[in-house]
């Protein structure tokens, strides 16, 4: 069935770094690719989307291809802020299935 | 008014109590979610519902039924409560099959 995988966390780093957040993919069909984002005690919010291979999912400095040949979507921001501290989810959606399936999460923690 | 609404945001119950937790939206959607989300699990699906007389389990909906009674209503109830409930609830909503979700505030249960 589909699934995501990512990376483990907590990342930490320090303000001004470069963030990647590994996350790869098992699925039939051609589905579409998400990142979500949560901050502290709230719910999540969609921070960016791909939906064919190629297409460059951006927003806010983020910025993840989609990889079809390395079923791949690394999230990566060039220059993180602490505000950026939030847990990070990659997702996929269609394929084999109609609803939303997400990775574990991945903390960042960005200190100043 | 936020686009999705959960009530209550933070709930302690006892073992064996029934518990309903509900969710309303401004978006006109059709599709609504209930998932749970643990530390290390991601978001696991509950139940979803793609109009008002369309409910479908999801993967982990042992111990959980819902009710959709309008389509801005979906309510998810926990008959008899137990420890392990124990977790962070979200109701999305999505108008399309994209699976670009609108996520409420969550509801932090808590079974003692």
């Amino acid at each position: 069935g589909n699934s995501v995988t990512q990376m483990e966390g907590p990342v930490t780093l320090s303000e001004e770094a470069f963030l990647t957040i590994n996350c790869t993919y098992t699925a039939t069909g051609y589905p579409s690719l998400f990142w979500y984002v949560q901050y502290p005690g709230e719910g999540l919010q969609l921070l960016l989307k791909a939906t064919k291979a190629d297409d460059k999912g951006s927003n806010k400095g983020f910025e993840a291809t989609y990889r079809k040949e390395t079923t791949s979507f690394h999230l990566e921001k060039g220059s993180v802020q602490v505000s950026d501290s939030a847990v990070y989810f990659c997702a996929l959606y269609g394929g084999a299935t109609n609803k939303l399936i997400f990775g574990t999460g991945t903390l960042l923690a960005v200190q100043p | 008014d936020a686009d999705v609404t959960q009530t209550p945001r933070n709930r302690i119950t006892k073992t064996g109590k029934r518990i309903m937790l509900e969710c309303s939206q401004t978006k006109g959607h059709d599709r609504m979610y209930w998932y749970r989300q643990d530390p290390g699990l991601g978001l696991r699906l509950i139940y979803y519902s793609f109009d008002v007389k369309d409910i479908n389990k999801g993967e982990i909906s042992d111990g959980y039924s819902v009710s959709r009674q309008a389509q801005a209503k979906f309510s998810l109830s926990l008959e008899s409560a137990i420890p392990n409930q124990t977790a962070l609830y979200f109701c999305a909503t999505s108008d399309m099959d994209r699976g670009g979700y609108t996520f409420g505030s969550g509801t932090r249960l808590t079974v003692v």
